[in-house]
Parts: structure tokens; sequence; C-alpha cells
């Protein structure tokens, strides 16, 4: 079956870079996906990776994916106070003739001043 | 754009009542709406996938007659939890996946607190 794993807590400096880590066990993962998640706020897509690729780096976020050991992480440079949220990752898996999201426990990072 | 809405943020209401909870999609779209479920300090389990005009999909241990969805227009689905029970007090929170988009790219909306007394 599918199992996504995070550690639940992060604590950071702020203008330090936050690293968030997440292991997955299903191979047929296509698409695997960081999510940002603000109190009282639904959940907002920050960044993609196809399974094909190691690295994608969109301003400040660097997703890394080691597809053998399957391990995703979300490097955040330059963390502000702003970043403070639980951020999900979540793994596109097939259910049934449909796909489905499934998502790991989320990662609450603390920016501290 | 692309900004989901849910109603009511908040609910409390006594045992055995029925509660409905809606969920738009206001600037678009959303063939697929999808209903999760999210304990704290825990993932979103998905509970069940709503399609426009057709049953909605549940998955496995998600009782269909308890938590009923109807997918009646592009931009609304909604979710009634029947007979809600103290068990059922939880964070609910739709998405919508406007339609051509890939799987990822759900729209989520903020979500709904249910506390059952």
């Amino acid at each position: 079956g599918e199992d996504v794993e995070q550690s639940l807590f992060l604590s950071v400096r702020e203008g330090d870079s936050s690293v968030i880590n997440c292991t997955y066990t299903d191979s047929s993962s296509t698409y695997l996906y960081w999510y940002k998640q603000e109190p009282g706020a639904g959940l907002q897509l920050l960044t993609y990776i196809f399974s094909n690729m190691d690295m994608k780096q969109d301003q400040r976020l660097t997703v890394l994916l080691n597809k053998k050991d399957k391990h995703l992480s979300l490097r955040i440079a330059d963390t502000q106070t702003g970043d403070s949220a639980i951020y999900f990752c979540a793994e596109s898996t097939p259910s049934g003739s449909a796909r489905q999201l499934t998502f790991g426990s989320g990662t609450q990072l603390t920016v501290l001043p | 754009g692309a900004v989901v809405s849910q109603h009511p943020s908040r609910v409390i209401c006594k045992s055995g009542t029925s509660v409905k909870i809606e969920c738009r999609s206001l600037d678009f779209q959303a063939t697929t709406m999808f209903w999760y479920r999210q304990f704290p300090k825990k993932s979103l389990m998905l509970m069940a996938t709503s399609n426009e005009g057709s049953k909605a999909t549940y998955e496995q241990g998600v009782e269909k007659d308890k938590f009923l969805i109807n997918h009646a227009s592009l931009t609304l689905s909604t979710l009634t939890v029947t007979s809600a029970h103290p068990e059922d007090s939880s964070f609910y929170i739709c998405s919508a996946k406007p339609s051509g988009r890939g799987f990822g790219e759900q729209f989520f909306g903020p979500g709904t607190r249910l506390t059952v007394l």
C-alpha cells in the first residue's frame, strides 16, 4: 500500500535554509508534490516534480528527488517568518482507474526570529 | 484566480443531527472535486471523489450512507454528514480540480471544522 512519511516538526532561524524531508513507498508514483497549509487556510500547491527528474528549482524552493531511495526533500532558502506553516508532501498514486493524492502527515515549520 | 470556498467554516451540532458542508469553485469549473478528512497531526485522508453528474466514488472504509455527496453542478459539491456522532468531529477539506488540469493541481478550500456534541 501507499505510505508517505514526514517528520512532524522543524524549527529554523530566520534567514537560514530549511530542509523538509519525505519518504514514500509507491514506486509507481509519477508526480510528487509539496503543499503548504497556513492556519485556517486550505492547502496551497507550492511545487511538484515529475518522477524522472532529480531536481527542480523555483526561486527560493528546491526540490530534490532520489527515486532509488524514494526520498523527496524541499529546501527553502533564506527562510522567512511568513514561511511558518505546515508542509505536506504528496504522491500521485493509482486508485482503481483513476489516481489519487496520498499525503504525508505534514511537517510543522516554525521560523524563529 | 482558482479560489475554492467552503461553507460553513465552523459548525457545532448535537449528536444525531445532519450537517451539510458546501464546496464551491468560485472562478473555474471543476468536473472533479475531492473530499478529505484531516485529523490532528495527521495527513489528509481522501474520503471520496465527486464527479459532476455522476455518483461519488468512496474510498474503502468510508460509509457512503453516512457521508452523502452531491455534485450537482460544475462549481458546487456538497457533503452531508448524516446522523452525526462525536467521532465524526474533524476538519473536512474539499478540493477542486479545474477541467483539463493535472491531477496534482487541485485547489483546496479552507476547510470546515465540525464539532459534534
